[in-house]
């Protein structure tokens, strides 16, 4: 089983600061099965980078993912006031979700 | 323009049976799965299962599997989510997915269904 640990748990910035955020799996994971979806409350997730690094469709560019194996960052370059938010990331492979990272407004 | 639109926000008793649905709209139903999400403040997001429209092959996550039933209809475009004996642990908000095979990103979303189980 698949397991998938994000951190922080919260991060507390202003915007035009960059975000960093972090996910971690328990099992290698093919780089094609990684996305990011960004939950605001009230709302379902939405999808935001795919493949590890794709953007979705309408995604602005602030956002962009990286990394392979068993680690994987989300950064947001300089958050806007919308990007505060919950951010998942997913496995898709596996079908496993991480516990999410808080990104709100310091 | 790709929708999912579920249906509204349900009260149950425990005991009590309940079927959730899905519709799709601006995209070929048939050929896009349609996978079920529960999110809860305990557990976060879980992947309950899939299935494909065209020919209904479902494939459960074994922790889902046995307690609910997904199916679809296709000449209706509409999926489903169902319980034959709601607990109240099934409490939750649950959402569809599009993914364009099994094994891939979910890139539409409906906009969820508030299920409260409660005596």
């Amino acid at each position: 089983e698949v397991v998938l640990t994000q951190s922080p748990v919260t991060l507390s910035l202003s915007p035009g600061e960059r975000a960093t955020l972090s996910c971690r799996s328990s099992q290698t994971v093919g780089s094609s099965y990684l996305a990011w979806y960004q939950q605001k409350p009230g709302q379902a997730p939405r999808l935001l980078i795919y493949g590890s690094s794709i953007r979705a469709t309408g995604i602005p560019d602030r956002f962009s993912g990286s990394g392979s194996g068993t680690d994987f960052t989300l950064t947001i370059s300089r958050l806007e006031p919308e990007d505060f938010a919950v951010y998942y990331c997913h496995q898709y492979s596996s079908s496993a979700f991480g516990p999410g990272t808080k990104v709100d407004m310091k | 323009e790709v929708q999912l639109v579920q249906s509204g926000a349900e009260v149950r008793k425990p005991g009590e049976s309940l079927t959730i649905s899905c519709k799709g709209s601006g995209y070929r139903f048939s050929d896009y799965w349609i996978g079920w999400v529960r999110q809860t403040p305990g557990k976060g997001l879980e992947w309950m299962g899939i299935i494909y429209p065209h020919d209904s092959d479902v494939k459960y996550t074994p922790s889902f599997r046995g307690h609910v039933t997904i199916s679809a209809d296709k000449s209706i475009r509409t999926a489903y989510l169902q319980w034959s004996s709601l607990q109240a642990s099934d409490s939750a908000i649950y959402y569809c997915a599009r993914r364009e095979a099994e094994w891939d990103h979910s890139d539409y979303w409906g906009q969820g269904t508030l299920v409260t189980v409660s005596s």
